[in-house]
């Protein structure tokens, strides 16, 4: 059975301050997807990233990075120099090859204050 | 861009109402996928589809039901509504092309049932 558990229900941090979400995984699976979603106050879930199992290759889009570790089953993503636009309820969910389900963590939910 | 619309953004109903909660992907997507979302327990599957007519029970389909008559619609029904289910509900759907499993979503349909 697949899970995913994000410890951190909820971090308060200031402008401008870096902030890391925490994200680990479990799969018996040695092919599977990695995602990561944002849903601000407005509700919607927006999709932010997708990583297959293949590709431990750490990404950076703008202020955001994604660590992804095999070896310790996260899949973390960082938040460099927050603005109180990144509020909102991160979610990071999985997907296992051959399925269209996704399992999702229970978010945490990150409030920058100015 | 992959757009999913959801009939409304807030609902009320009352108790023993049958109520419709209507989706709509204007991508050609093959899956769609309801869950809800409640405080502490974050996303859950309710019924997923992955073609017309094809339905699937999610971890939590007891008091729904869906309806996917034609490939960009997807609709949720509860046949006699209860306070218990008074939550946030989120549609989402996802493409077989490339087996990349990212779902986008709806902006959410907020229930309250009295």
């Amino acid at each position: 059975a697949q899970k995913v558990t994000q410890a951190q229900t909820e971090i308060s941090v200031v402008e401008k301050e870096d902030v890391t979400l925490d994200c680990v995984y479990e799969t018996r699976d040695t092919t599977y997807y990695l995602f990561w979603y944002k849903q601000p106050p407005s509700g919607e879930l927006v999709f932010l990233i997708r990583r297959n199992s293949f590709d431990e290759q750490n990404e950076i889009s703008g202020r955001y990075s994604w660590n992804f570790q095999k070896s310790t089953s996260s899949f973390n993503f960082t938040i460099t120099a927050s603005q109180v636009v990144d509020s909102a309820v991160y979610f990071c969910a999985l997907s296992e090859a051959g399925y269209s389900t996704l399992t999702f963590g229970k978010g945490t939910m990150l409030l920058v204050s100015p | 861009d992959v757009k999913v619309t959801q009939s409304s953004r807030y609902l009320v109903k009352r108790t023993g109402e049958k109520v419709f909660l209507e989706c709509v992907q204007d991508m050609d997507h093959e899956n769609m996928f309801w869950y809800r979302q409640d405080p502490g327990l974050g996303l859950r599957l309710i019924y997923f589809s992955y073609d017309v007519k094809m339905k699937e029970k999610g971890d939590i389909p007891e008091g729904y039901s869906v309806s996917r008559e034609k490939k960009e619609r997807f609709s949720l029904i509860l046949e006699s509504a209860s306070t218990n289910q008074t939550s946030m509900y989120l549609c989402a759907s996802s493409s077989d092309r490339g087996s990349t499993y990212e779902q986008y979503f709806g902006p959410g349909t907020r229930l309250t049932v009295t």
